[in-house]
């Protein structure tokens, strides 16, 4: 069965600091990843996925995450964190035995000192 | 091009009651997930429908029932509410069979079971 898990229910960084969120998962096929931000009182919003080809994604708003088969991970980076980066960020995992259903991992909220 | 709609936005029901959310796909797509977001947890998926039936469910009891209508837009239906519902419900669309890697999340409903 699929799995995602999210290590860190929180996270803080100074703004200007870099983001690092961490996100390891488990398939028994190669796995579609995806990174999820949700603002207070609103939906999922996607910020990044990796289906296949080059392993290292680029999103929106300076987000990038690396798929690495050997480690189980996809770790969410950003060089630089904006107050506005403030948010819940979650990861999922699908595959095509998961028949389209996406499993979330728990969550990391993210907190942007200034 | 309009997203993934979803109405009402917030709701309050007792325990006992049935409610209906509705949701309508992003232009184009034919397929709806629907998820549960309890507070402080990831989404966990209910059902997905396409071509007006369910194709797949995940851990939810029968008191979780759907419909999906010619137009593509979608209903979930709670029977016999308990406290343990409340949550923010999100419908997510996509269009078959890109479902495993691309689905767009809707802003949600929040219900209240008192």
């Amino acid at each position: 069965a699929q799995s995602v898990t999210q290590l860190g229910s929180h996270v803080s960084v100074s703004e200007g600091a870099l983001v690092l969120l961490r996100c390891n998962y488990s398939s028994s096929v190669p796995p579609y990843l995806f990174w999820y931000v949700q603002y207070p009182n609103q939906g999922l919003q996607l910020l990044l996925k990796y289906t296949t080809g080059a392993t290292l994604v680029k999103g929106i708003n300076g987000f990038e995450a690396e798929f690495k088969k050997s480690e189980t991970s996809f770790h969410l980076t950003k060089p630089s964190a904006h107050m506005s980066d403030a948010a819940e960020y979650f990861c999922a995992v699908s595959d095509f035995n998961t028949g389209n259903q996406f499993y979330f991992g728990t969550g990391t909220s993210l907190t942007v000192i200034p | 091009d309009a997203g993934v709609t979803q109405s009402p936005t917030h709701l309050i029901k007792t325990r006992g009651q049935q409610v209906t959310l509705r949701c309508s796909p992003k232009s184009g797509h034919d397929t709806v997930s629907w998820y549960q977001q309890a507070l402080g947890q990831g989404p966990q998926f209910i059902f997905q429908y396409y071509e007006e039936e369910e194709r797949q469910r995940g851990n939810f009891p029968d008191r979780f029932s759907g419909h999906q209508f010619p137009n593509y837009s979608s209903e979930l239906n709670v029977n016999a509410l308990l406290l343990g519902d409340s949550a923010l419900y999100l419908c997510a669309s996509s269009l078959f069979p890109d479902s495993s890697y691309e689905q767009y999340f809707g802003p949600g409903t929040r219900l209240t079971v008192t």
